[in-house]
Parts: C-alpha cells; structure tokens; sequence
C-alpha cells in the first residue's frame, strides 16, 4: 500500500514562526498535493506538484509557499506564520491525474 | 459553477439504517465522482467513485446513486454499522488535471448502535 507520512501529527508555533510542514510518499507518485481542512469547509486545495521543482497554486495559496526538490518529497511552508493560519493541514499523492488519491494523517498546526 | 455543495452537515442514523448523504454540482466537464471517508485522527481515504457511464455503483455495503440529468449524486450506506462512523466527503473532478478535484463541505455521520 502507498504511505504518504507527515512529519507532525501536532504542532504549535507562535505568529510571524516561519514553519515548514514535511510531506514524503513511498510509491514513486507524480502528483502531490497541500490541503489545508477546516470544519464546514472541506478540503481546501493550497497547492499542488506534477513534477520535482514545479508547482502550481491552489484555491488558497496565499501565505503559503511549496518546495519539491526530489520526487517523494513535498514541504509546505508558512513565511511567517498567522493565527488564521491554525487548521488540519493534509499532504495527499497520486500516480496520475483523475486518479485515487493517498492521503497522509494529517498535520494540526496551532498559531498561537 | 466549480461547487460541489454536500448536504447534509451532520447525520445520525441508528444501526442497521441506511444514511443517505447528497451530493451536487454544476461543472459539466466534471467526469469522475469519488467518495473519501475520513476516521478521527486520520487522512481521508477513498471509498468508492464512479463515472457518468453509469448510473449506480456498488462496493459491499456503499452505493453511488449518480443522476447525471440533474447534475447529482448520492452515497448510500446499507445495513450500517458504529463501524461506519466517520466523516464524508464527496468530490468531482475533470480528466484534464487532477488540481481541480473540488470537494464537498463534508458529513459527519454518526451511527447509533
């Protein structure tokens, strides 16, 4: 089975922290994927990669950036962290587009 | 019209009740239609999905009811289970890319024992 592991299951940062949030998949994946979920809002696409070293912007990609310098490795990251910013962060992965996807655990960031 | 509007939010069902949790959207060039059910604590894992070739589609116990003429679809739970208590989402997405996967709100469903 794919695992897609998050680095943090919990994490509480302080406002203005740069945070970097680690995402790596086992399965050899071409797309992987930042949501953020919040209640009532679904999943939230913030950013996504189809290859190493590109990206393209989500439905939220403010405040956000992405880095995906080898293939199984996906980090978002905060520039300088907000309290609006406190949610359940989820790396996903898979292998082509229109395709299952592999979710990781998740990440709880609280922005104190 | 890129929406996909779930309802409803929240759902009690005791056991052995079938949970019926609705799904909608606009974007015709929308062709593929999963379910993801996510436990506490864990990501959300894919259910069951289906295409507009067909009208239903059943794995075990879950069903996808899909109306393609009113841009609607539908997640049935047969026979449920405490087991099944989780938190649903459905989603749409075009072949082009899977960037533009659009989620629903979600529901969390309950089930009674």
């Amino acid at each position: 089975d794919v695992k897609v592991t998050q680095s943090s299951r919990y994490l509480v940062k302080r406002t203005g922290e740069k945070v970097f949030l680690e995402c790596v998949q086992d399965m050899d994946h071409e797309n992987m994927f930042w949501y953020r979920q919040d209640p009532g809002l679904g999943l939230r696409l913030i950013y996504f990669s189809y290859d190493v070293k590109m990206k393209e912007k989500g439905d939220i990609p403010e405040g956000y950036s992405v880095s995906r310098e080898k293939k199984e490795r996906f980090s978002l990251i905060l520039e300088s962290a907000s309290t609006n910013q406190t949610s359940m962060y989820l790396c996903a992965s898979s292998m082509t587009t229109n395709e299952k996807l592999f979710f990781g655990s998740g990440t709880q960031l609280s922005v104190l | 019209q890129q929406q996909v509007k779930q309802s409803p939010q929240s759902l009690i069902v005791q056991k052995g009740g079938i949970p019926i949790i609705n799904c909608a959207y606009e974007n015709t060039a929308f062709d593929y239609f999963p379910w993801y059910q996510q436990f506490p604590g864990k990501g959300p894992a894919l259910l069951i999905a289906i295409r507009p070739d067909v009208s239903e589609k059943k794995e075990g116990r879950f069903t996808i009811s899909f109306n393609k003429s009113a841009k609607q679809f539908s997640l049935h739970i047969m026979d449920s289970q405490p087991g099944d208590s989780a938190t649903y989402f459905c989603a749409a997405n075009g072949y082009s890319s899977a960037s533009k996967i659009i989620f629903g709100s979600g529901t969390r469903l309950s089930i009674r024992p």
